[in-house]
């Protein structure tokens, strides 16, 4: 059973353009809500989480919406750059376990 | 500059043989998670320690795979005997108790033919 659904699968956007990447969650469980990064040959990195007590948090061109209601959360990636071309994973995590549930994972281009 | 360190980055090896990974999870992280990465199954969770200790290796096939943490500073995921179904990048992950950032290491890419 798939707890985590992303998509779309793969996203092309022009250098400047929005990138936007959803996820929904099943499990009402789930009180910690990250997005991971991950470049070819590495692996995947913390690139900001949120909490559900809050709607939204921006990190600089990176921001989560959350919206509890729905079960559902997305990254907006603004400016978009060559340089965020990478694989994006969505994940969530219980508060009484510590392991992370991801989602299927979205590849990201921005072309120059 | 504290890491995850994973050896061997890259395996390859026939079908039927026992194949170890290591992980040096960073000093001081608790909890120590391996997952294994395919095109088809994205990120799956193997295995989780909490000080040491197991918690859920539920995601694992338990006939040929075994995760072990022998001290604080290895973790070790071994496949016996290896099938080229196990063909995959593996990861280890360390982190503190309750929430917050894993780190990942880079991976062992695993081969199996």
């Amino acid at each position: 059973q798939q707890q985590v659904k992303q998509s779309p699968q793969s996203l092309i956007v022009q250098k400047g353009g929005i990138s936007i990447i959803n996820c929904a969650y099943e499990n009402t469980a789930f009180d910690y809500f990250p997005w991971y990064q991950q470049f070819p040959g590495k692996g995947p990195a913390l690139l900001i989480a949120i909490r559900p007590d809050v709607s939204e948090k921006k990190e600089g061109r990176f921001t989560i919406s959350f919206n509890k209601s729905a079960k559902q959360f997305s990254l907006h990636i603004m400016d978009s750059q060559p340089g965020d071309s990478a694989t994006y994973f969505c994940a969530a995590q219980t508060g009484s376990a510590r392991q992370l549930t991801f989602g299927s994972g979205t590849q990201l281009t921005v072309l120059p | 500059d504290a890491r995850v360190t994973q050896t061997p980055r890259d395996k390859v090896t026939e079908m039927g043989q026992e194949v170890t990974m290591r992980c040096q999870p960073i000093l001081g992280h608790n909890t120590v998670f391996w997952y294994r990465q395919t095109m088809m199954q994205g990120l799956e969770l193997l295995a989780y320690f909490r000080n040491r200790a197991p918690l859920d290796d539920s995601g694992m096939p338990k006939d040929r795979f075994s995760a072990e943490m022998p001290d604080a500073t290895l973790a070790t995921l071994k496949i016996q005997p290896s099938e080229p179904r196990d063909s995959a990048v593996y990861f280890c992950a360390s982190g503190s108790q309750g929430f917050g950032e894993l780190f990942f290491g880079e991976g062992s890419r695993l081969t199996v033919l």
